[in-house]
């Protein structure tokens, strides 16, 4: 079955930029989308199609595409940045594009 | 307000059932395709199942197939899940979301144990 990788963890101190990464054969031909889940909530939407931000969504957060490859990142990171990120894409490899998702990265702010 | 609502998340043993809720307000729910996404404890996003809009087009996770089945009622702004033969590791908190992922819901936890 199709999967996304993502790193478990990446940690930045406050004002750094923070960089996480998603690997996935599919990605040149399907979008990436971005969540961050904060413990105990639902996952918000903070990046979609690859590279668009939601209303509401702070423009330091900003995502990008290279080949397999999609970026989320976060520049000027606060401690309220502090949670975990999936990515998400589409499995166009059966009869319907079922979402897949990342294993998650956790983001620590220092 | 866009908003998800799901209910009747609760403690099942190991081969009953269970019915989940979704209660859609603030948008047109008959226009989107919807989702059931759910969350062992500590784990990551499981995607379960798909409904189309007008429910003609339905699709679910290998690990779900054969045991839960998705459905909606237009008319009542809801989107359900019906869970038989539940196993220990379906326990998970459940989400409804709107495709596109811009919306969804609080959760449901559902505990299977004996």
């Amino acid at each position: 079955s199709y999967e996304l990788t993502q790193p478990p963890s990446v940690s930045v101190s406050p004002g750094q930029t923070a960089r996480i990464t998603c690997s996935g054969d599919a990605l040149p031909k399907q979008y990436a989308y971005w969540y961050q889940q904060k413990p105990g909530q639902a996952p918000v939407l903070v990046i979609y199609k690859d590279s668009e931000r939601p209303s509401g969504i702070p423009e330091r957060f900003s995502g990008s595409s290279s080949g397999t490859t999609v970026t989320l990142t976060i520049s000027g990171v606060q401690a309220e940045d502090e949670a975990d990120y999936y990515c998400q894409s589409a499995d166009s490899s059966g009869t319907y594009m079922a979402w897949v998702f990342g294993g998650g990265t956790k983001l620590t702010v220092l | 307000e866009v908003q998800l609502v799901e209910s009747g998340g609760g403690l099942v043993q190991p081969g009953g059932s269970l019915r989940l809720s979704c209660a859609a307000s603030g948008f047109t729910f008959s226009s989107y395709s919807m989702n059931w996404v759910r969350q062992a404890p500590g784990k990551g996003l499981e995607w379960v199942s798909y409904i189309s809009s007008s429910s003609s087009t339905i699709y679910y996770a290998d690990s779900v197939k054969g045991r839960f089945t998705i459905s909606r009622d237009n008319a009542k702004n809801s989107l359900y899940l019906q869970m038989n033969s539940l196993r220990d590791e379906d326990t998970a908190v459940y989400y409804c979301a709107r495709d596109g992922g811009t919306t969804w819901g609080q959760g449901t936890l559902v505990t299977v144990s004996s």
